[in-house]
C-alpha cells in the first residue's frame, strides 16, 4: 500500500512568485491536512480537507489556500511568496471516519530567495 | 486556544540511559494525547497515542499515561537505543471536529 505521497520534494522560488505544492493521501482516506514545519519550529497547522470540504484554518494569511480534489488529493497554494514562508510543508492523511491516526508525507522543502 | 508544550531540547542520553521527555497541554475539553516520532530522513509517524484520562499508551517500550489532573502526557522508555534517535512531538486533539496541535518537538539523540 503506497502512503502519502507529495510533491515536488524540492520547490525553489523566488520572492513574489507563487508555489503549488501537492499531496496524494493513502487510498482510501478522506481527509488531509497541510502543516508549515519551519526551521527551530514545531508544526504549524495551515489547512484541514474532508471530503472535498475545507473543515478548519490556521492562523496563516489569506495567501496560502488550497483545496482537495474529487479522488481526495490536495494542493496547497501560497502567493506572493515571501522570505519567510521558506519551510517545509506536510501533509498528512487520516481515513475520516473517527479513526485519530495520521499517516505523514516526507513534505516538500519550500525555499524562497 | 489548544496548545502543547515540551521540555526544549536537543537531549543527549547514553544508551539504555532512562528517557523522560515532559509534554504538558492546554485544552478546554478532555483531548485525545499522542505521541509522533520523526526519524531522520523520514515522516512523522504515530509512536502511541491515549484517548482518556487514566489511559497508559505503549509502542515500542515507550510509555505515556494520559494525567488529567496536571495535564500531562510525559513520554517514558526504560532502557533507549541509539536508534530511538529522532524528534519526538506530543500532540492533541480536542475532538472530531479539530485540527491536531502539535507541540514544538523535542530532538533526542542517544550516543553509544
Amino acid at each position: 500500500e503506497a502512503g502519502v505521497t507529495q510533491s515536488p520534494t524540492h520547490l525553489i522560488k523566488t520572492r513574489g512568485q507563487q508555489a503549488t505544492l501537492r499531496c496524494s493521501p493513502i487510498s482510501g482516506h478522506t481527509s488531509v491536512y497541510w502543516y508549515q514545519q519551519a526551521l527551530g519550529l514545531g508544526l504549524q497547522f495551515l489547512l484541514w480537507y474532508d471530503e472535498g470540504e475545507e473543515r478548519n484554518r490556521g492562523n496563516f494569511p489569506p495567501r496560502f489556500s488550497g483545496r482537495q480534489f474529487p479522488n481526495y488529493s490536495s494542493e496547497l497554494n501560497v502567493n506572493a511568496l515571501e522570505l519567510e514562508d521558506s519551510a517545509l510543508y506536510l501533509c498528512a492523511s487520516s481515513p475520516g471516519d473517527g479513526d485519530e491516526k495520521l499517516f505523514f508525507g516526507s513534505g516538500t522543502q519550500l525555499s524562497v530567495l | 486556544g489548544d496548545s502543547v508544550t515540551q521540555m526544549e531540547g536537543p537531549v543527549t542520553l547514553s544508551e539504555e540511559a532512562f528517557l523522560t521527555i515532559n509534554c504538558t497541554y492546554t485544552a478546554t475539553g478532555y483531548p485525545s494525547l499522542f505521541w509522533y516520532v520523526q526519524y531522520p530522513g523520514e515522516g512523522l509517524q504515530l509512536l502511541l497515542k491515549a484517548t482518556k484520562a487514566d489511559d497508559k499508551g505503549s509502542n515500542k517500550g515507550f510509555e505515556a499515561t494520559y494525567r488529567k489532573e496536571t495535564t500531562s502526557f510525559h513520554l517514558e522508555k526504560g532502557s533507549v537505543q541509539v536508534s530511538d534517535s529522532a524528534v519526538y512531538f506530543c500532540a492533541l486533539r480536542e475532538n472530531y471536529g479539530q485540527n491536531f496541535v502539535f507541540g514544538p518537538g523535542t530532538r533526542l539523540s542517544v550516543l553509544p
